[in-house]
């Protein structure tokens, strides 16, 4: 079964850390870039970050840039998100995805790219208060 | 960055009812958009990616077209279990990807 299983979630005090995991199986996890999406309860979803197969290309949104560090162990088939100098807005369920590859019509021509994430994690809730 | 509008926020309908949601983009983005339905407690799933092509498994009464900056998701034949909240998704400027602000659909 394909899956991803997030944990590391918690209550933490403004300007403190945290680490997320989110370990995958049932698929081949060094095939697939992965990312990280939050969501306040009751709100809309954040991408939050992403990171390439090969960890050669990592990106944040830039409300976490400079806090956030998202990497992977491919031998593992883990994918982390560290977070640093919390704040009160990150508080939120992160969840893990898996980036969904094909080939698919493109302004008529088929094209083989990234067109969504197809495999989710439950979510591991991140709370920031004092 | 690229901004997704959807309208409406919320929608009321009746089991059996052809339903539409829109997804209005700040600029062009071809056809790299996905529609997502959540439900409480509940991470999103995939509906419909590449604007129009309908997921594996995805039930067929769900339907996306549009391209450029206009694009709709409609379910053609309302379903109880279809109440959830809808977003689309766009990944043209990948990985730099942003979310429409979500639909509420809600059964009558």
């Amino acid at each position: 079964e394909v899956q991803l299983v997030e944990s590391g979630g918690g209550l933490v005090q403004p300007g403190m850390s945290l680490r997320l995991s989110c370990a995958a199986s049932g698929f081949t996890f060094d095939d697939h870039a992965m990312h990280w999406v939050r969501q306040v309860p009751g709100k809309g979803l954040e991408w939050v970050s992403s990171i390439s197969w090969d960890s050669d290309n990592v990106d944040y949104a830039d409300s976490v840039k400079g806090r956030f560090s998202i990497s992977r162990d491919n031998a593992k088939n883990s994918l982390y998100l560290q977070m640093n100098s919390l704040r009160a807005e990150d508080s939120a369920v992160y969840y893990c995805a898996k980036d969904f590859e094909e080939t698919a019509m493109v302004q008529g021509i088929m094209i083989k790219g990234l067109y969504g994430m197809d495999v989710w994690g439950q979510g591991t809730t991140v709370t920031v208060s004092s | 960055d690229i901004q997704l509008t959807q309208s409406p926020s919320f929608l009321s309908a009746s089991v059996g009812d052809r339903v539409t949601i829109t997804c209005r983009a700040s600029q062009d983005i071809t056809s790299y958009l996905a529609w997502y339905q959540q439900k409480p407690g509940k991470a999103p799933n995939l509906l419909i990616y590449a604007a129009s092509t309908l997921q594996s498994g995805v039930p067929s009464r769900f339907s996306g077209s549009g391209s450029g900056t206009q694009f709709t998701l409609t379910i053609s034949s309302l379903q109880p279990e279809d109440s959830a909240i809808y977003y689309c998704q766009q990944l043209h400027s990948y990985p730099f990807i942003t979310f429409g602000q979500g639909t509420r659909l809600e059964i009558k």
